[in-house]
C-alpha cells in the first residue's frame, strides 16, 4: 500500500540556519510528490512538486527538494531559515486519480 | 478569485446532531476532495468527486456523506455526529488532468463534537 513517512514530528532550528525535512514514500509506480506548508490556523499551500525530469525541484519561498528514487525520499531543504518559516510541513504522494496520501507532518519552530 | 471557500469556520455540535459543511470553488476545477486533519496523522481523505456527478469513498468515509451539488460546490454531511469526528476539515479542488496538478485547499472548518 502507498504510504508517506515523515520521521521528524517536530524540528527546531535557529534563524539563519539551514533546514532539511525528511520524507520517505512507498509507491510502486513513478511517484508524483508534493510538499505543502500550513501556517497556524490556515489551509495548505503548495511549496513545490515533482512529477518528472530534473530531480532537484525549486519551489516558492526559497525551498527546494530532491527526489532520490534509490532511497525513496523527497527531502525538503532551505539554506537559511527565516522566522516566518515556522509552520507545519506536509509531504504527500499522489495516487491514481490525483488523490493525495499525506505524511504525518513536521512542525518547524524557529529560534531567534 | 476567492479560490476555495468553506463554511462555517468553527462549529460545536452535541453527540447525535447533524450538520453540513459547505465547500465552493471558483476556479472551474473538475475534482474536489474532503479531508480531515488530526494531530499526528496528517490529512486523510474522506470522500472525493473526480467530476461533477460522481463521488467516491476515500480512506475514512464512515459516518459521512457527500453531495456534489454542481461543478462549484461539494458538501460534507455528518448525519449523527460523534466525538471521534472532532477534527479540522479541509476541502480541496484541482484540475482533473494531469494527475500531478496541485490541489488547492480551503481555510478549513474546525469542528468539535461534545
Amino acid at each position: 500500500a502507498q504510504s508517506v513517512t515523515q520521521p521528524d514530528i517536530h524540528i527546531t532550528v535557529s534563524e539563519g540556519a539551514s533546514l532539511e525535512l525528511r520524507c520517505n514514500y512507498s509507491y510502486g509506480a513513478t511517484p508524483y510528490l508534493f510538499w505543502y506548508v500550513q501556517s497556524p490556523g490556515q489551509g495548505l499551500q503548495l511549496l513545490l512538486k515533482y512529477f518528472s525530469g530534473d530531480t532537484l525541484v525549486q519551489g516558492i519561498k526559497g525551498f527546494e527538494a530532491e527526489f532520490k528514487r534509490s532511497q525513496s525520499s523527497f527531502n525538503l531543504r532551505k539554506p537559511s531559515v527565516h522566522w516566518s518559516d515556522a509552520a507545519e510541513y506536509f509531504c504527500a504522494v499522489a495516487k491514481r486519480g490525483g488523490k493525495l496520501i499525506f505524511g504525518q507532518g513536521t512542525e518547524l519552530s524557529v529560534k531567534p | 478569485n476567492a479560490g476555495v471557500t468553506q463554511t462555517p469556520k468553527f462549529q460545536v455540535l452535541k453527540t447525535g446532531q447533524s450538520m453540513t459543511l459547505q465547500c465552493a470553488q471558483d476556479m472551474n476545477h473538475n475534482s474536489m476532495y474532503w479531508y480531515r486533519q488530526d494531530p499526528g496523522m496528517g490529512l486523510r481523505l474522506i470522500y472525493y468527486s473526480a467530476s461533477e456527478g460522481t463521488t467516491d469513498k476515500g480512506e475514512v468515509p464512515n459516518g459521512y456523506n457527500v453531495s456534489r451539488l454542481n461543478k462549484r460546490e461539494f458538501s460534507l454531511r455528518l448525519e449523527s455526529a460523534a466525538p471521534s469526528q472532532t477534527s479540522v476539515y479541509f476541502c480541496a479542488s484541482k484540475v482533473a488532468e494531469p494527475e500531478y496538478n496541485e490541489q488547492f485547499f480551503g481555510p478549513g472548518t474546525r469542528l468539535t463534537v461534545l
